[in-house]
């Protein structure tokens, strides 16, 4: 069946713009979560989502940084006023719930870089 | 603070014979520990969990040990295939908290020479 999906696998912006990244989640996850791995790094979460609502954000590094999940299946990722720090490989991953045990599938990831 | 450690960037070794990943954790409150493979420009893949009750999980040629005491974790692949070339980040969880975000370490590249 169909992994995680991200799109788009590469995105060159400007410092200073706005981005989008979206994440489409294995069909019937409820759990979806987001994570950010920088060069030389493991991934680092930074939110994640139980159906529609955010469960937890406190990986969020400042608030430019925004995620919504409006139907509980496709996610996006929205950053304002990208910095060069912000540049990193964005991850995304789905599980069937956020009980425990349950194990995180991860799609391929965006490629951010902030020039 | 690194709550999930990873001490050796890099592990070489033959074909057919043992790799053995380590990790070390600091965070007492973690009960569910992950091992995922990671290739090049793809995401990171599941290999094998293990439970903070449980002391060793084994899934064919790989082998997850649990230390509690020592907040220590290792995978042991036996035998060592060139095909296991890859990064391998440890991962761990504090799920009875309710949150299942993953906390990783920074990975190991394991190559496995012919």
């Amino acid at each position: 069946g169909a992994g995680v999906s991200q799109t788009p696998s590469n995105k060159v912006t400007e410092k200073g713009k706005y981005v989008e990244l979206r994440c489409d989640p294995i069909s019937g996850h409820t759990a979806l979560y987001w994570y950010r791995q920088s060069l030389g790094q493991g991934p680092e979460f930074l939110i994640y989502f139980q159906g529609t609502g955010a469960a937890d954000d406190s990986g969020l590094p400042n608030d430019r940084f925004f995620a919504v999940r409006p139907e509980g299946s496709v996610s996006t990722l929205k950053i304002q006023r990208t910095e060069r720090g912000d540049s990193a490989v964005y991850l995304c991953a789905s599980s069937l719930s956020t009980s425990s045990y349950n194990e995180q599938f991860f799609g391929p990831g965006t490629r951010l870089t902030v020039l | 603070d690194q709550q999930v450690k990873q001490n050796s960037p890099s592990l070489s070794v033959q074909e057919g014979r043992i790799s053995i990943l380590n990790c070390d954790y600091t965070n007492s409150m973690f009960d569910y520990f992950l091992w995922y493979k990671k290739y090049p420009a793809e995401g990171p893949t599941f290999l094998i969990s293990i439970s903070s009750i449980k002391d060793k999980n084994e899934d064919g040629r790989f082998t997850v040990f649990l230390n509690k005491s020592a907040k220590h974790l290792s995978l042991h692949i036996v035998p060592s295939q060139p095909g296991d070339s890859a990064v391998y980040f440890c991962a761990a969880s504090a799920g009875q908290g309710g949150s299942e975000k993953l906390v990783f370490g920074k990975g190991t590249k394991l190559t496995v020479n012919p």
